[in-house]
C-alpha cells in the first residue's frame, strides 16, 4: 500500500493561515472518514492533533482544523505561531485492518 | 496520566532477532487496542501492526513489509506490549513507537526506542 501524498514543505508568517494537503485514493482517504493528523517536533514523539477527519482531541488548539473532499484530506492551521513549526503527518485507514501514513510535511514559520 | 515506555532497542546484525517491550500505565491496558509505528532515520511514519484487546479477540494485523517476520503480543498481567522482530533487514532500522488506539486514531505515543540493523 502506497503512502499518502503530502507536500514536502509549506511555510507561512506568524498570524497567517496555512493548509497542508494529504492525497490518497478511493481505497483509503476517499472511502473512510478515519483520517487523522499528527504534529512532530524534532526529536520528539508525534502528537495526536485531529481524528475522524475534523475532530480535535481535548487540549488541542482550535487553530487546528481538518477537512476532506474526495480522496484529499486537509489540515489548516490558522493564526500561525512560532511553536507550530514542526513536521505534520496525515494517516488514514486503508481497509483490511491496515493503516497508511503520509510522507510528512515540514512547516516553517517565517 | 497515560504513559508508554518502550525498551529493548539496540544494534543487531541483518538476519538477527530483537524483542521490544512497551510498559503501559495510566489506563486500563487490558481493554486497549495497541499498535507499533516506526520511523526510519529522517523519514516518515510507518504503521507496523496492531493487536486487539483479548475481549475483542486479541487478534493481530501487520503491514506487508513485516508480515511473517514480526509478531505482536501482550501480557495484560504485566501491562506490557511486545514486538518480536525476526529475520531483521537493514531497512527495519528505525525508531519504534508503541501507541494506544481509540477514536479511530493513534492517540497516545511512547518516546520510542531505536533499532539499528547493520553488519
Amino acid at each position: 500500500q502506497s503512502a499518502l501524498t503530502q507536500p514536502a514543505s509549506v511555510s507561512g508568517s506568524p498570524g497567517q493561515s496555512i493548509t497542508i494537503s494529504c492525497t490518497g485514493t478511493s481505497s483509503d482517504v476517499g472511502n473512510y472518514n478515519l483520517v487523522s493528523w499528527f504534529q512532530q517536533h524534532p526529536g520528539k514523539a508525534p502528537k495526536f492533533m485531529i481524528y475522524e477527519v475534523s475532530k480535535r482531541p481535548s487540549g488541542v488548539s482550535n487553530r487546528f482544523s481538518g477537512s476532506k473532499s474526495g480522496n484529499t484530506a486537509s489540515l489548516t492551521i490558522s493564526g500561525l505561531q512560532a511553536e507550530d513549526e514542526a513536521d505534520y503527518y496525515c494517516c488514514s485507514y486503508g481497509g483490511s485492518s491496515t493503516w497508511v501514513f503520509g510522507g510528512g510535511t515540514k512547516l516553517t514559520v517565517l | 496520566e497515560v504513559q508508554l515506555v518502550e525498551s529493548g532497542g539496540g544494534l543487531v546484525k541483518p538476519g538477527g532477532s530483537l524483542r521490544l517491550s512497551c510498559a503501559a500505565s495510566g489506563f486500563t491496558f487490558s481493554n486497549a487496542w495497541m499498535n507499533w509505528v516506526r520511523q526510519a532515520p529522517g523519514k516518515g511514519l510507518e504503521w507496523v501492526g496492531r493487536i486487539k484487546s483479548k475481549t475483542d479477540g486479541g487478534t493481530t494485523d501487520y503491514a506487508a513489509p513485516v508480515k511473517g517476520r514480526f509478531t505482536i503480543s501482550r501480557d495484560d498481567s504485566k501491562n506490557t506490549l511486545y514486538l518480536q522482530m525476526n529475520s531483521l533487514k537493514t531497512e527495519d532500522t528505525a525508531v519504534y513507537y508503541c501507541t494506544t488506539f481509540s477514536v479511530g486514531a493513534f492517540d497516545y505515543w511512547g518516546q520510542g526506542t531505536l533499532v539499528t540493523v547493520s553488519s
